[in-house]
């Protein structure tokens, strides 16, 4: 069964600052793909980066980058210069393409950009 | 833009209540998907539709069933609603297929008290 997991349900950083938010997950199939999610207080929930299993290069997406490490089954997000409207709960998932075909997300990480 | 509208963002119903949460999507997709949130469990499944009148369960449809009647309506029901389906609902869709690079889209939330 696909577990994803996240470690810190909470971090709080000042504005301008990097951040980056851990995630590791488990599945023995060897196509797989990994999302992060960010859902902003009273807001609906957005994708914001996919990672794709087979592609050794981390994807990146103006601010946010991902380090991608398949043998440690690590996925963590990268938030660089961060910003006031970065604050939001963040949560990991991972998508196979076997089996029940479904997310699978972590508990979430509560984040906080202060001023 | 595509656009998953939730009925109510906030309900309060009593012990016992049957419960209708609905859900409209406006980008003719063809997934469906309800989810529930709760802290420190993050996001889980409860039923998905594929297509019209179709419905699987996910990991958590004790106490639920569904309804897809219409390709853009989803409907969440709680047969005798119980205190511990006190959570937030949260309702999403995607294209066709259970393709990992098929973006789910998601609602506002409803955030449901049972008393």
């Amino acid at each position: 069964a696909q577990t994803v997991t996240q470690s810190q349900p909470e971090m709080s950083v000042q504005e301008a600052e990097t951040v980056t938010l851990s995630c590791t997950y488990d599945t023995s199939e060897s196509n797989y793909y990994l999302f992060w999610y960010k859902q902003p207080p009273s807001r609906q929930m957005i994708l914001v980066i996919r990672q794709e299993a087979y592609k050794q290069q981390n994807a990146t997406e103006n601010r946010f980058s991902v380090n991608f490490q398949k043998a440690a089954k690590s996925f963590s997000l990268k938030i660089s210069d961060s910003q006031l409207g970065d604050t939001a709960m963040y949560f990991c998932a991972s998508f196979t393409l076997q089996g029940a075909q479904k997310l699978v997300f972590g508990q979430g990480t509560r984040l906080t950009i202060n001023p | 833009d595509v656009k998953v509208t939730q009925s109510s963002r906030y309900l309060v119903k009593r012990t016992g209540e049957k419960v209708f949460l609905e859900c409209v999507q406006d980008m003719d997709h063809e997934n469906m998907f309800w989810y529930r949130q709760d802290p420190g469990l993050g996001l889980r499944l409860i039923y998905f539709s594929y297509d019209v009148k179709m419905k699987e369960k996910g990991d958590i449809p004790e106490g639920y069933s569904v309804s897809r009647e219409k390709k853009e309506r989803f409907s969440l029901i709680l047969e005798s609603a119980s205190t511990n389906q006190t959570s937030m609902y949260l309702c999403a869709s995607s294209l066709r297929g259970l393709r990992p690079d098929n973006e789910q889209f998601f609602g506002p939330g409803t955030r449901l008290t049972v008393l």
